[in-house]
């Protein structure tokens, strides 16, 4: 079956500073692939998603790019700001159900 | 801007006793599904849910549980003996068709003791 692996959390980084969560996906087919954010105390929202080999998704200076070959979707940011702090997911998504990675937390110190 | 709602944001329940978690997806949307977040770990998927029918479960959806679309809007899961690993936050979400994305609910936090 599908599965997703993400880098291992918690990131602390400093504000400005460049981000990189590292995602790796197995699936049968080309599935479609997600960011979603998860701010404290609230629900999932999508971030960016890509549909396709070589697409980019772009989203509040977050982006990542659909990478077939190596089955990757990474997603980095050149300067984060402390209101990025939360729980990121990457996610893939086949003909119905959504598999998540484990999630990584991201701390952003002033 | 149309969004999922999930009520009640929070249960409490004893341990072996019934809950209904209530959602009400964007209302154009065909494909529903629960997925759940047990504290710190990640996102699992439950059931998906079209057509007023199951059209996948995981292993984690056994006999205790059950979905159902009773009135056109809302789309229910219930746990009909409640254990204690069934605390978790339950996310309702939904969508247009089942290769798009998905929309998810606030979630609802069930504390089972």
């Amino acid at each position: 079956g599908n599965s997703v692996t993400q880098m291992e959390g918690p990131v602390t980084l400093s504000e400005e500073a460049f981000l990189t969560i590292n995602c790796t996906y197995t699936a049968t087919g080309y599935p479609s692939l997600f960011w979603y954010v998860q701010y404290p105390g609230e629900g999932l929202q999508l971030l960016l998603k890509a549909t396709k080999a070589d697409d980019k998704g772009s989203n509040k200076g977050f982006e990542a790019t659909y990478r077939k070959e190596t089955t990757s979707f990474h997603l980095e940011k050149g300067s984060v700001q402390v209101s990025d702090s939360a729980v990121y997911f990457c996610a893939s998504q086949g003909a119905q159900k959504l598999v998540f990675g484990q999630g990584t937390r991201l701390t952003i110190n002033p | 801007e149309p969004e999922v709602t999930q009520t009640p944001s929070h249960q409490v329940t004893q341990m072996g006793q019934e809950v209904i978690l209530r959602c009400v997806p964007i209302s154009n949307h065909l494909y529903f599904y629960w997925y759940r977040q047990i504290l710190g770990q990640k996102v699992e998927f439950l059931v998906s849910f079209y057509n007023n029918e199951i059209s996948e479960k995981s292993e984690i959806f056994d006999d205790q549980f059950s979905v159902e679309r009773p009135d056109g809007s809302n789309f229910t899961l219930k746990i009909r003996s409640t254990k204690l690993e069934d605390s978790a936050m339950y996310f309702c979400a939904s969508t247009v068709d089942s290769y798009n994305e998905q929309f998810f609910g606030p979630g609802t936090r069930l504390t089972v003791l």
